[in-house]
């Protein structure tokens, strides 16, 4: 079957450090991947989607940054971190319409 | 910006009471689903419609979709406290690139 693995759970950091959060999926081939952030109590902000190795798109002009060096693996990063990139970040896939999510992140930047 | 947008944004109800929330969306779509979202959890798929189809039945869940007017609903008959969460709609569409972009949510609360 298939899984997605998600982590931290929670991330507490400081402004212009950087960040790597790192989303695995397991049981499945070729998915297209995505890169979620949710305000609180809001709906989900599409920040990166990738359909293969390589292949990112960039939805929103942003301090932040994605990476997929192997097929399951998909990577978010900042190299300096600021208070606004606080979030609940949501790591996602799908083969077909249906996706999939991790249990999500939530970072916060002090 | 969001393809789709739900309403009303927060729903409370009593136990056993029907809980309606809608969908509006912009461009012309390949699917439309509807995803659940308890607090400080990540997301779970519950039903998918096809732009070719009008209802769908999920257990106590009903979704339409009205191509021509671009909106769907999805009903909850019979609530129950557990059913507390958020409830999203999502979209996928040739025109997008089949990413699948997220509405605001709307936030129900089932009373015991």
């Amino acid at each position: 079957s298939q899984t997605i693995h998600q982590w931290p759970a929670t991330l507490v950091q400081p402004v212009g450090s950087p960040l790597s959060l790192e989303c695995t999926v397991e049981g499945t081939s070729n998915p297209n991947l995505y890169w979620y952030r949710q305000a609180a109590g809001r709906g989900l902000q599409l920040l990166f989607y990738s359909v293969g190795i390589g292949q990112i798109s960039s939805e929103v002009p942003q301090n932040l940054s994605a990476s997929r060096p192997q097929d399951r693996q998909f990577i978010l990063s900042s190299k300096k971190l600021l208070l606004s990139d606080s979030g609940f970040y949501l790591c996602a896939w799908s083969v077909l319409a249906e996706a999939f999510f991790g249990q999500g992140t939530r970072l916060t930047v002090v | 910006s969001q393809q789709g947008e739900e309403d009303p944004q927060a729903l409370s109800i009593q136990e056993g009471e029907n809980a309606t929330m809608n969908c509006s969306y912009k461009t012309s779509i390949n699917n439309l689903q509807w995803y659940r979202q308890n607090s400080g959890r990540g997301l779970v798929h519950l039903i998918l419609i096809r732009s070719n189809e009008r209802e769908k039945h999920s257990g106590r869940l009903r979704v339409t979709l009205d191509t021509s007017k671009k909106s769907s609903s999805l009903l909850i008959t019979a609530s129950r406290a557990a059913d507390t969460a958020s409830y999203f709609c999502a979209t996928d569409a040739w025109a997008a690139g089949n990413k699948l972009t997220f509405g605001g949510g709307t936030r129900v609360l089932v009373k015991p």
